[in-house]
């Protein structure tokens, strides 16, 4: 079936701007989960969701970071007032929610801030 | 705290030669862990991963990794590395119900 797929691919956009980022999970998937990798470092959490339960934001970096999940499909992760060391690939992941459980991730947004 | 760790930031091998990536972790439980396949543009793959038995584990691609608890270890390895195996190798470590932690990658490059 369909993996994880990630929209828009590549996104540019100017310092002070907002920006949405797209993630489809895989169907049946109920946990979704959001990550960062900036250039020449590995993945950072930012955000869990599971099911109908509160998502874990503790990997958020900023208040200026949210995200938004609709049932157990699509979610968007919105940054607002972008910042130049917001400037990372975005990296969507989900997974059956069952402990424990492997994670399939997307290709990612890479975010560019000017 | 925990933490993975992946000491080798670059390396360099033959095609043919042999491979073996090191990971450390430092986790207080009993740990979950992955490695992880990142080829230029694309996402990530997992190769393998380990839960519980077998302390050998095998992947895809012909990869497996050994996993040492005295050591704190879950190195990957590779019999013949082929030209095709050039990417980002992430070790992970489950970290609760959700949050995977990785080290800051392994860049292999191979040689013909």
């Amino acid at each position: 079936g369909a993996g994880v797929s990630q929209s828009p691919s590549n996104k540019v956009t100017e310092k002070g701007k907002d920006v949405e980022l797209r993630c489809d999970p895989i169907s049946g998937h109920t946990a979704l989960y959001w990550y960062r990798q900036r250039l020449g470092q590995g993945l950072e959490f930012l955000i869990y969701f599971q099911g109908n339960s509160a998502p874990d934001k503790s990997g958020l970096p900023s208040d200026r970071f949210s995200a938004e999940r609709t049932g157990e499909s699509v979610s968007t992760l919105t940054i607002q007032r972008t910042q130049q060391e917001d400037s990372a690939v975005y990296l969507c992941a989900s997974s059956l929610g069952l402990l424990p459980n492997e994670q399939f991730f997307g290709p990612g947004t890479r975010l560019t801030v000017l | 705290a925990q933490s993975v760790t992946q000491p080798d930031i670059h390396i360099t091998v033959s095609e043919g030669a042999s491979l073996e990536l090191r990971c450390n972790y430092s986790y207080g439980a009993t740990p979950y862990l992955f490695w992880y396949v990142q080829s230029p543009g694309q996402g990530l793959q997992l190769l393998l991963k380990y839960f519980s038995g077998d302390t050998l584990v095998q992947g895809i691609k012909g990869f497996e990794a050994e996993f040492k608890r005295s050591q704190s270890s879950f190195n990957l390895r590779k019999p013949s590395v082929h030209w095709s195996d050039a990417a980002e190798y992430f070790c992970a470590v489950l970290r609760g119900a959700s949050k995977l932690t990785f080290g800051t990658g392994t860049r292999l490059q191979v040689t013909l």
